[in-house]
């Protein structure tokens, strides 16, 4: 399976933005618009903020955005609180019915 | 609600089998979701171990590291869902996690929307 490359770490100060890069090696994100995103808390499970690239599901903040471009997928944070200080994974669908998850990347809220 | 509850032995010796089974509360298995396991080493990432599905007949999709090793299987009759891993190692050391997913251009678009809490399973002699 192909790697979703992600930085390992972002940071931003309170209110600012920041974005989040996913980069896939192969064509596995720049070939189906099903990149998903999670923000997972330390010893907690994941939990899922961004579904089919930029869709978010109900309940979860305005303030979380995703893109595309071609094989580079994006998550954006806006007006950054500290409760966003945790680690963010992307993942895509890789054909066949397989997934793949990013490495992750911490962003540290300043 | 739908609720996901991972369970079994939290601690296996090297070149064992590892065990577990998610059991699914609050709604049906036998949906036209999939159902995931997922591992986070500690300290680590997260990685996509395989899915199953059960709509009359059970289909199963792993990750290709890890199919030599992989079954998952479904119990209808106990609305579970279990995972088996062979041959481990402390490589195998993790939070396993199981989770649904809806597969296509609708629903969640693949994305996983409900998990566990996650087990650690620990391979160590």
């Amino acid at each position: 399976q192909s790697a979703l490359t992600q930085p390992a770490s972002v940071s931003g100060s309170p209110g600012q933005s920041i974005t989040v890069s996913c980069t896939a090696t192969s064509s596995d994100v720049g070939n189906y618009n099903l990149v998903s995103w999670y923000k997972q808390h330390p010893a907690k499970a994941p939990e899922l903020i961004i579904y089919a690239v930029s869709k978010r599901p109900s309940g979860v903040s305005d303030r979380f955005s995703g893109s595309k471009s071609g094989n580079t997928a994006s998550l954006t944070i806006s007006g950054l609180q500290a409760e966003d200080e945790a680690d963010y994974y992307c993942c895509s669908y890789a054909g066949s019915s397989t997934l793949v998850f990013g490495g992750g990347t911490r962003l540290t809220v300043l | 609600q739908l609720q996901l509850q991972e369970s079994g032995p939290r601690l296996v010796k090297p070149s064992e089998t590892l065990s577990l089974t998610c059991t699914v509360s609050g709604g049906s298995i036998t949906t036209s979701y999939y159902w995931d396991w997922i591992r986070q080493p500690p300290g680590k990432g997260l990685e996509w171990i395989g899915s199953i599905s059960y709509t009359g007949n059970t289909y199963t999709y792993y990750n290709p590291s890890l199919k030599n090793r992989v079954t998952i299987s479904v119990d209808t009759s106990k609305n579970q869902f279990s995972l088996k891993l062979t041959s481990v190692t402390a490589a195998d050391t993790s939070v396993y996690y199981c989770a649904r997913h809806y597969p296509g251009y609708s629903g969640n678009y693949y994305a996983f929307d409900i998990w566990g809490l996650g087990t650690m399973v620990t391979v160590s002699s």
